[in-house]
């Protein structure tokens, strides 16, 4: 079946660090693929997003890269703050199945100022 | 405010009770849909609903769980007879259409702990 699978948590890095948060996927088809965020005390929001094969997703510094031949979508981040403490969720969409997401479990970033 | 709302935050229950969960969906959004996250995971499909009718229930886990959206703007979960089990959060996300750009809108969830 179609499934995502995130590297373990919690993450801790120092401010500044350089980050990668694993994440690859099994589907039976193209899937568009997402990374979500969850802060504390806050909702899950759309952090960044990739559609097809070789797409780059980006926003707030953070970035993912669709890779079909890995089947992954790595997010990373130059040089993390503090404020990007948070979990961060994988999914992936097939347009077919319109808004039925399937989330990886998860992995928390705790950065240290 | 202009976030989907979800009421309440948190319920305690205990086992063969029967539960309501409300979700106030951002205004305008015709998508709307139930998410179950239990600790350490990540949210689960429940329910999609476009407008007032359940376009795709294939995630409610049982029959004793069932979602209603009569007006095509809030939406009620229900649960009867709950058990330990459905101890979980029960996040609602709304989007404009139907969602299949991926781009939803979450709540807070409701926390439900079921004794």
């Amino acid at each position: 079946g179609n499934s995502v699978t995130q590297m373990e948590g919690p993450v801790t890095l120092s401010e500044e660090a350089f980050l990668t948060i694993n994440c690859t996927y099994t589907a039976t088809g193209y899937p568009s693929l997402f990374w979500y965020v969850q802060y504390p005390g806050e909702g899950l929001q759309l952090l960044l997003k990739a559609t097809k094969a070789d797409d780059k997703g980006s926003n707030k510094g953070f970035e993912a890269t669709y890779r079909k031949e890995t089947t992954s979508f790595h997010l990373e981040k130059g040089s993390v703050q503090v404020s990007d403490s948070a979990v961060y969720f994988c999914a992936l969409v097939f347009t077919s199945n319109t808004g039925k997401l399937i989330f990886g479990q998860g992995t928390t970033l705790q950065v240290k100022p | 405010g202009a976030g989907v709302s979800q009421t309440p935050s948190n319920k305690v229950t205990e086992k063969g009770k029967y539960v309501e969960l409300r979700c106030d969906p951002i205004s305008g959004h015709t998508a709307l849909y139930w998410y179950r996250q239990s600790l350490g995971q990540g949210p689960e499909f429940l329910i999609y609903f476009q407008g007032t009718g359940a376009a795709d229930d294939s995630g409610l886990p049982n029959d004793r769980f069932f979602a209603v959206r009569p007006e095509g703007s809030v939406s009620t979960l229900k649960i009867q007879r709950t058990e330990r089990g459905d101890s979980a959060v029960y996040l609602c996300a709304s989007s404009f259409e139907g969602g299949s750009t991926g781009e939803l809108f979450f709540g807070e969830g409701s926390r439900l702990t079921v004794l």
